[in-house]
């Protein structure tokens, strides 16, 4: 099946710092997703980004299809911001399933 | 809020209990997933159904039994489960079974004495 790497698996920022997430992936997909999940397990989603750019304050997501890569940017990171984020795709030639990433643990100080 | 709910949020089930999960979406979609996160795995797929039927089982032991009465709703039943099924269960739900954007509920953490 499909694999999906995200890196670094653990960061730690102090609040204002800025971060880039990066997420590989195997093969084709037709579906990618950026989630947040907080302290309670709830899956927050952040983007739906198949493929282009798209920003959400000071959130922002890019993915290269043809090169099999999404970056998840995160600017004047916040306390809140804490959490685990998680990429999954939809790969192309086989199933329905999120196939997840093991996900990056960040960790904002104040 | 995602639109998505699950009861219970949390459940403690001895090995010999039956008992149910259940999910529910608001958001007229056409299909809906149970996922499993557990401490020493990736978040993974177990069930997919698509206006009510089910196309994918992830090879999912038959002590759970997944019930999706309409499109709306979906059950997970649970029976004789074992310790190392002590997991949070997600359910989700999206417009289309391939290529829309899936939505999850809040999940329920259980756990297996």
């Amino acid at each position: 099946g499909i694999q999906v790497e995200q890196s670094p698996p653990d960061l730690i920022l102090q609040e204002g710092a800025n971060s880039t997430l990066r997420c590989n992936f195997s093969d084709s997909v037709n579906n990618l997703q950026w989630f947040h999940q907080n302290p309670w397990g709830q899956l927050i989603n952040l983007f739906y980004i198949p493929s282009g750019t798209k920003q959400n304050g000071r959130l922002s997501a890019t993915t290269v299809a043809t090169e099999r890569y999404s970056l998840l940017y995160i600017s004047s990171s916040q306390t809140t911001d804490s959490g685990v984020y998680f990429c999954a795709v939809v790969a192309s030639n086989s199933g329905y399933a999120l196939n997840f990433g093991k996900g990056t643990s960040l960790l904002v100080t104040p | 809020e995602t639109g998505v709910t699950q009861t219970p949020r949390h459940l403690v089930m001895g090995m010999t209990n039956k008992k149910s999960l259940k999910c529910e979406q608001h958001l007229g979609h056409n299909a809906m997933y149970w996922y499993k996160q557990s401490a020493k795995k990736p978040l993974e797929l177990m069930f997919v159904y698509n206006f009510k039927e089910q196309t994918e089982n992830n090879s999912v032991p038959s002590r759970f039994s997944p019930e999706c009465p309409n499109s709306s709703h979906l059950f997970l039943h649970l029976h004789t489960l074992q310790p190392e099924d002590s997991a949070l269960y997600l359910c989700a739900s999206s417009q289309d079974h391939r290529l829309d954007e899936q939505f999850f509920g809040p999940g329920t953490r259980l756990t297996v004495l």
